[in-house]
């Protein structure tokens, strides 16, 4: 079966660094992408990687290894408003979105 | 205003009866999706269409129907409202294959069916 895996919650301080991992067994691979989600709302697109390597937004990198299923979401210089769910997604061989169940982050000041 | 509108985005509802959630959008993109998100669980596909004339079935399509009225409407319908259809959903339009194939979500429909 396909199946996405991440961890469930993270607590992190504000102005430090946090990296949320997502491993994926999917049926072919035609992409990863990254969502944010704050709590009640609607996700919004954060990055997609498609090949292998490290793709920087601001203060937001994605990084992405298909030899090994695997990927992170890294977040720097943390902000309060940065306290949301993070979902990682895997587009498969039939270009279906298969999606973890995200990563709930908590942010301290 | 929102690019992906859906309307009700609260409602309560009784075992049995027939509920329509309605999605608009203005991105004037041809696919469009329906998707219900459960606590601890992942956005599951329920319907999808490529266009107004393509409707296929997501991985959790029995006890939903939809229709492509247009372009830019696409309403997902409980024939038959059931308590573990309580849920909150959500409408998303996307470009075609060429381009990165990113959601854009409407503001979700929190459905609750006592």
């Amino acid at each position: 079966g396909q199946n996405i895996d991440q961890p469930t919650e993270m607590t992190a301080t504000e102005g430090a660094i946090v990296q949320i991992n997502c491993t994926y067994q999917t049926s072919g691979f035609n992409g990863l992408f990254w969502y944010q989600q704050h709590a009640g709302e609607a996700p919004t697109f954060l990055s997609y990687n498609v090949l292998d390597g490290l793709e920087e937004k601001g203060r937001f990198s994605s990084f992405l290894s298909r030899s090994k299923g695997y990927s992170y979401l890294l977040l720097k210089e943390l902000q309060m408003k940065d306290s949301a769910s993070y979902l990682c997604a895997v587009r498969d061989s039939n270009y279906q979105l298969i999606w973890g169940a995200g990563t709930k982050l908590i942010i301290k000041p | 205003d929102a690019d992906v509108t859906q309307t009700p985005r609260n409602r309560i509802t009784k075992t049995g009866k027939r509920i329509m959630l309605e999605c608009s959008q203005t991105k004037g993109h041809d696919r469009m999706y329906w998707y219900r998100q459960d606590p601890g669980l992942g956005l599951r596909l329920i319907y999808y269409s490529f266009d107004v004339k393509d409707i296929n079935k997501g991985e959790i399509s029995d006890g939903y129907s939809v229709s492509r009225q247009a372009q830019a409407k696409f309403s997902l319908s409980l024939e038959s409202a059931i308590p573990n259809q309580t849920a909150l959903y959500f409408c998303a339009t996307s470009a075609g294959d060429l381009e990165t194939g990113e959601l854009f979500f409407g503001e979700g429909s929190r459905l609750t069916v006592l």
